[in-house]
């Protein structure tokens, strides 16, 4: 069956240290991978998108790899801070290089990060 | 200057009744998106539209009716309303025909909670 699925439920790590979020699927072959941030109460936010024949990707403190044999996007936030503290989802579109911008979501892993 | 835009934000009613959401973009976007996140965090696509095209249909009951009366706004509405569709319903845009880029901006959320 098909699956997408980020690792663990909460991460709770201090501030000024990396935080490293998991992404896992199955079954699918996607043209691309997405990470939004959610906060409490608010919509998701796009962080950044990484393409299948790209390997990194980076935005300020953000950086995304993407392994398609591993079937997994790492997600580092690098020297944290409580602001960063919410949740990370990461999306896949399930069809690879379908243009209808379908996205699956993963369950989202929260991000506490301590002063 | 809010990019997506929903109403209401929040919305109590009984079962058995009918209500709309309501979702308008002035991104200029030609995709529009209908998500329900429910208690567990999942965010899970319902619609789609494509200049007022229907596109992405998933199994969703016939209850829900998703109407595009242009491309700047897609309403959805519910008939019939069950205690299982209380959730957190999101509005989302893309513009899809851009190759560069995919990513989606979401509206606020309006909070259903059927009694």
């Amino acid at each position: 069956s098909q699956k997408i699925e980020q690792n663990s439920e909460a991460l709770n790590i201090q501030e000024g240290k990396t935080a490293t979020l998991t992404c896992n699927y199955t079954n699918y072959s996607p043209a691309y991978l997405q990470w939004y941030r959610q906060d409490p109460g608010r919509g998701p936010v796009f962080l950044l998108l990484i393409r299948e024949n790209e390997k990194e990707k980076r935005k300020e403190r953000l950086k995304v790899t993407f392994d398609t044999t591993l079937k997994q996007s790492l997600f580092h936030i690098t020297a944290s801070q409580p602001a960063d503290s919410a949740t990370y989802l990461c999306a896949l579109d399930p069809h690879g290089s379908s243009n209808t911008g379908k996205l699956i979501f993963g369950q989202g892993t929260t991000l506490q990060v301590k002063p | 200057d809010t990019a997506v835009s929903q109403t209401p934000k929040y919305l109590v009613t009984q079962m058995g009744n009918d209500k709309s959401i309501k979702c308008e973009q002035n991104l200029g976007h030609d995709t529009m998106y209908w998500y329900k996140q429910d208690s567990k965090k999942f965010l899970k696509i319902m619609f789609s539209y494509n200049n007022k095209e229907l596109i992405i249909n998933e199994t969703v009951p016939n209850r829900f009716s998703p109407k595009s009366p242009d491309k700047a706004h897609l309403n959805l509405h519910i008939n019939s309303l069950e205690l299982g569709d209380s959730a957190v319903y999101f509005c989302a845009s893309s513009q899809i025909t851009q190759v560069s880029s995919y990513e989606q901006y979401f509206g606020p959320g309006t909070r259903l909670t059927v009694t």
